[in-house]
């Protein structure tokens, strides 16, 4: 089954500055990979999502790249505030609907002002 | 994006009962999926709920710790059953965007359970 890799499990920086948070994934059926933030005792809600057609996505402070070859994702957050504080999961699953999520293991990150 | 709701929000509850949580959504949805967040932890899959079908469990979960309902396509419920402290977790169901080829996934709050 897909297993999913992320790094780095805990990540500091301070406002304005950028935070790059990877995944990779073992299985090769997987073509969809979403990202979720979860803040502190609240439910996970995507943020961003990307298919396997497409290498780079972007909204506004964020973005999301994808190399199939090297089975690596990759999320990045430009102009950090405080309110991006908050864990962080990536995840893989074939796309297509009623397919489970296989999630990492989370990314804390901490923006300090 | 669909409306999730769950009950109960949380609980606490003695080892050995049972916990029924429910799982309620606005829109009829095809698949719905039951996930574990132990404390500090990443979200595990426990099932799939496919209506009109038997559920679907991953490795490690089994039918008789977490039977799994699915009557129609609006909810689902999730039991806990003979708990131990080890079951105290955050359980949260999920629902994918039915009517077209995407597998974009949305939580409900969530149910914090605490077995004692």
């Amino acid at each position: 089954g897909e297993n999913v890799e992320q790094h780095p499990s805990t990540l500091s920086v301070q406002e304005g500055d950028s935070a790059v948070i990877k995944c990779t994934y073992s299985d090769s059926a997987s073509n969809y990979f979403p990202w979720y933030k979860q803040e502190l005792g609240k439910r996970p809600q995507l943020i961003i999502d990307i298919r396997s057609n497409v290498g780079e996505k972007k909204d506004q402070r964020i973005a999301v790249t994808l190399n199939k070859t090297a089975k690596h994702f990759s999320l990045h957050i430009t102009e950090t505030q405080p309110e991006d504080s908050a864990v962080y999961f990536c995840a893989a699953s074939v796309y297509q609907a009623g397919t489970a999520l296989i999630f990492g293991k989370g990314t804390t990150l901490s923006v300090s002002s | 994006s669909a409306v999730i709701s769950q009950k109960p929000s949380r609980d606490i509850c003695q080892r050995g009962t049972s916990l029924t949580i429910q799982c309620q959504v606005d829109s009829q949805v095809t698949m719905m999926f039951w996930y574990r967040q132990q404390p500090g932890q990443s979200l595990t899959l426990i099932a799939t709920a496919n209506q009109g079908s038997e559920a679907t469990y991953e490795s490690g979960f089994v039918i008789d710790k977490f039977p799994i309902s699915r009557p129609n396509l609006t909810f689902s419920t999730l039991t806990v059953s003979n708990m131990s402290p080890e079951d105290s977790s955050i359980y949260l169901c999920s629902v994918g965007t039915s009517g077209r080829a995407t597998n974009e996934q949305f939580f409900g709050p969530g149910t914090r359970l605490t077995v004692l």
